[in-house]
């Protein structure tokens, strides 16, 4: 069974930083791209970023250029989130996408407030 | 990456078929056969309910369905039931080798 089980996520000062992990299993990892999708409260879904299935191509939205890092080790996820804003803070779900299905996470609560 | 068009809200008395649109262009919905689509309840991650345009995974009521023309795909759910009342969202693969989705449709079983 697929599984994807995202952590790290928590209460964090504007201009802070937090680091968030998403642990694979069911599925053999290095063979997928896999993806950050955010979703703020009350709003709709906003893809983030992604990483290609060997790390060596990697995508950002605009809204976090700069600031985030997504990278990716043997079966693990991770999303590196500096100078967090207000417009941040959101439930971050990792997730494998593709053709022929997806998978989610069941998603990590980041509050950005001081 | 513009999102895809979705319908703010749709709705429909049990037992009748609504169906959700989801409008892209040629470098997404109209370029691919790769829209999913998601239902999302309060507090939920999304589940996937249609994936490759009309494909159900396993497990997913065969009262939902999915198709496409051109650069607008669409979720038809039939039979409507109380436990349909959701949020619905479209995803499309892109020519960036990445993922848009939809802004989401609020279901409102009446």
């Amino acid at each position: 069974e697929v599984q994807l089980v995202e952590s790290g996520g928590g209460l964090v000062q504007p201009g802070g930083s937090l680091r968030l992990s998403c642990a694979a299993s069911g599925f053999t990892f290095s063979s997928y791209a896999m993806h950050w999708v955010r979703q703020a409260p009350g709003k709709g879904l906003e893809y983030v970023s992604a990483i290609s299935s060997n790390g060596g191509s990697t995508y950002y939205a605009n809204s976090v250029k700069g600031r985030f890092i997504i990278s990716r080790d043997n079966s693990t996820l991770y999303l590196q989130m500096g100078s967090l804003r207000a417009e941040d803070m959101a439930v971050y779900y990792c997730a494998r996408l593709g053709a022929g299905g997806a998978a989610w996470g069941q998603g990590t609560l980041v509050t950005v407030s001081s | 990456q513009s999102a895809l068009t979705q319908p703010a809200s749709v709705s429909g008395s049990p037992g009748q078929s609504i169906t959700i649109s989801c409008t892209g262009t040629s470098s997404d919905v109209g370029g691919y056969n790769y829209v999913s689509w998601y239902q999302q309840h309060p507090g939920k991650a999304p589940k996937l309910m249609i994936y490759d345009v009309s494909n159900r995974p396993s497990g997913v009521s065969n009262r939902f369905s999915g198709s496409k023309s051109g650069n607008t795909a669409s979720l038809t759910i039939s039979g409507l039931q109380a436990e349909d009342e959701a949020d619905y969202y479209c995803s499309s693969y892109t020519t960036s080798s990445t993922w848009v989705f939809g802004g989401g449709t609020k279901l409102a079983v009446l």
